[in-house]
Parts: C-alpha cells; structure tokens; sequence
C-alpha cells in the first residue's frame, strides 16, 4: 500500500523563524511531490510542486526532494502567524495515473 | 476566471438516508476527482471522471457514485448513509493532461 507519512504535529515555531516540514513516502516508483496548505475549516491550496530532487525555491518556500531516502520537506523561512495551517504533502505515483497519495497532514503554529 | 465551486456547503442528513453533492470544475479543466476528508486526515481519493466515465476509483464501496455531466461539472451521491462518512467532501479538477489540481471549498457533511 502506498503510504505518505507525516507528523501530525502540532510544530510550533516563533515568528520569524524557519519552520521545517518533513514527509516520508513509501512507493519508490513516486515522481512528483506536493505541497498544500489548508486553514481550519477550508480547503487545501497548492503551495508548491517538486518533481527533482534538490531544492526549489518561491519566496519564502523552499520545497526539497531526495528520492533516495524517500523523503520531501517544506521549509518556510521568517514564519508569520500567518503561517499557522495544516501543511499536507502528496505524492503521485507511477504509472501514469495522476492519482496523488496525501499524508495525513502536519499541523504548524507560528507564535507571534 | 471562476475556481472550482461546489454545493451545497453544509450538509445534515440521517443514517440510511442518500446524499446528492455537486461540482462545477475551474474554466478549462475537464477532469474532476472527488476526495473524502475526515476529520484530522488527509484527502482520500474517492474515484475521478474525465469524458463523463469513471477513470479510476479509490477504496470506496459501491454505495459512493458519481457522474460527470457534458459540461465537466460532476455529482458525488453516497447511498445508505453511515455515521462514518461524516467528513469534508473535495472536489478537484484539472486539465487532463495536467498535473496541478485546485480543489473547490468542500461540502462538509454530517450524518447523524
């Protein structure tokens, strides 16, 4: 079974800081990775997407991929109250098909 | 250019009973994947449609069904309601050949 595996959390970070989230992921045949931030009570937003590994950068996001260790983080760098969601991470797996697998989601809490 | 709009947004219904969710996808995409949100989990894919055929369908049984319509909007029904399928009901579309999917605001539903 394909498994994304998250830390639920809750993270808590002071604000202005860099939050780092980490996620797992179990089917080695997984090509792209994503990152969706989801407030309480609302639906999950696309943050990022990373197909590679290495690092890639949008602002304050820095999103990095390591296929060898199966293993995709999310760095928020100057974290601002603003920040504080649920950060799910999803990975599409092969063959093709563009169903993506969510990890259960990390919750983060940026203190001012 | 409209996001992806569902309705209704709340939703109380009974044990036993059958429930009628709708989908409208964002302009230009013509693939619609529906995902079940329990509380304090991730997503879970239900089943996707694209030319109004289920393409592929998640660990759901066969008491979830759905439909897509000539215009790309779609319809989740879930028959014999249990106590369990209280959750947060996604819609998501894409662009077939696409890879980045936006999810609609959720249908949250509650089945006492």
């Amino acid at each position: 079974q394909k498994e994304v595996e998250q830390n639920s959390g809750p993270l808590s970070v002071p604000e202005g800081a860099i939050a780092s989230l980490n996620c797992t992921y179990s089917d080695r045949g997984s090509q792209s990775f994503f990152w969706y931030r989801q407030y309480s009570g609302k639906s999950p937003e696309l943050i990022m997407s990373i197909y590679s590994n290495g690092d890639k950068e949008d602002g304050r996001f820095t999103a990095q991929l390591n296929k060898a260790s199966q293993y995709v983080s999310l760095l928020i760098r100057d974290s601002q109250p603003s920040d504080s969601a649920t950060y799910l991470c999803a990975g599409k797996g092969s063959g093709g098909s563009y169903i993506p697998t969510f990890g259960r989601g990390t919750s983060l809490i940026v203190h001012p | 250019d409209a996001g992806v709009t569902q309705s209704p947004t709340h939703l109380i219904k009974t044990r036993g009973q059958q429930v009628t969710l709708r989908c409208s996808p964002k302009s230009g995409h013509d693939t619609v994947s529906w995902y079940q949100q329990a509380l304090g989990q991730g997503p879970q894919f239900i089943f996707q449609y694209y030319e109004e055929e289920e393409r592929q369908r998640g660990n759901f049984p066969d008491r979830f069904s759905g439909h897509q319509f000539p215009n790309y909007s779609s319809e989740l029904n879930v028959n014999a309601l249990l106590l369990g399928d209280s959750a947060l009901y996604l819609c998501a579309s894409r662009r077939y050949e696409g890879e980045t999917q936006y999810f609609g605001p959720g249908t949250r539903l509650l089945v006492l």
